[in-house]
């Protein structure tokens, strides 16, 4: 168990409404991630973050942003929602440097309606 | 050709059976090699994680990399109900900010008491 959290862990939302998830770890590591799983594309890569304020793109990172202003918080926001979000959206982190294995939050489901 | 390639299943096995799970994968300037469970509507769980080519043990769980071949096996024994589950191979290349992480699609495994 790396505490990770996800908040909510359910949300159902409509189109075009903005929507934000929160991931939350309590161990202070450097790297996080946020991942959409889907049935037939497995776990896709949407942003990452390297540090505070420090953050790129993923794969499927179009209608997608996020912030990281505190070492345990990466948000990740869905601008304006769109019915192709509805997914499952895990949060993982990477304990350092050196380290290459990742490890993942309990995950929020999200429908956009 | 995807980048990794895993058996879909599903595979439905007896209790007590020595279950094989493969990926292969066309990457080779992959070097880490982990698996993951996932329980049903539950995140990724890191099983076992490997640095190099050959064999790693961890109670009923042996992990085996081939890098010459690009092929990599979970083997579980004495398989239990518990370990019904959907099984994720992953892979990274050696960069410490972790973006270039790749998942196989999955396979679904059910151990039948």
């Amino acid at each position: 168990d790396a505490g990770i959290t996800q908040s909510p862990r359910h949300k159902v939302t409509e189109t075009g409404t903005p929507v934000t998830l929160r991931c939350h770890q309590t161990e202070n590591h450097r790297y996080m991630y946020w991942y959409r799983q889907d049935p037939g594309h497995g776990l896709r890569l949407i942003h990452y973050s390297y540090g505070v304020k420090d953050t790129d793109k993923g794969e499927v990172s179009d209608g997608y942003s996020v912030s990281r202003s505190k070492t345990e918080d990466f948000l990740l926001t869905l601008e304006s929602a769109t019915s192709s979000q509805t997914s499952v959206y895990f949060c993982a982190l990477k304990r350092g440097d050196g380290y290459y294995e990742q490890y993942f939050g309990p995950g929020t489901r999200l429908t956009v309606t | 050709q995807k980048e990794v390639e895993q058996d879909p299943g599903p595979l439905s096995v007896p209790e007590g059976a020595i279950v094989s799970l493969n990926c292969t994968y066309s990457n080779s300037a992959f070097q880490y090699f982990m698996w993951y469970r996932q329980y049903s509507r539950k995140g990724p769980e890191l099983l076992m994680y490997t640095y190099s080519s050959g064999n790693k043990e961890d109670g009923r769980f042996t992990a085996q990399v081939d890098k010459s071949s690009k092929y990599i096996s979970l083997f579980i024994r004495d398989s239990q109900p518990s370990d019904s589950a959907t099984y994720l191979c992953a892979m990274n290349v050696r960069d410490n900010y972790g973006q270039n992480f790749v998942f196989g699609p999955g396979t679904r495994l059910s151990v039948l008491p």
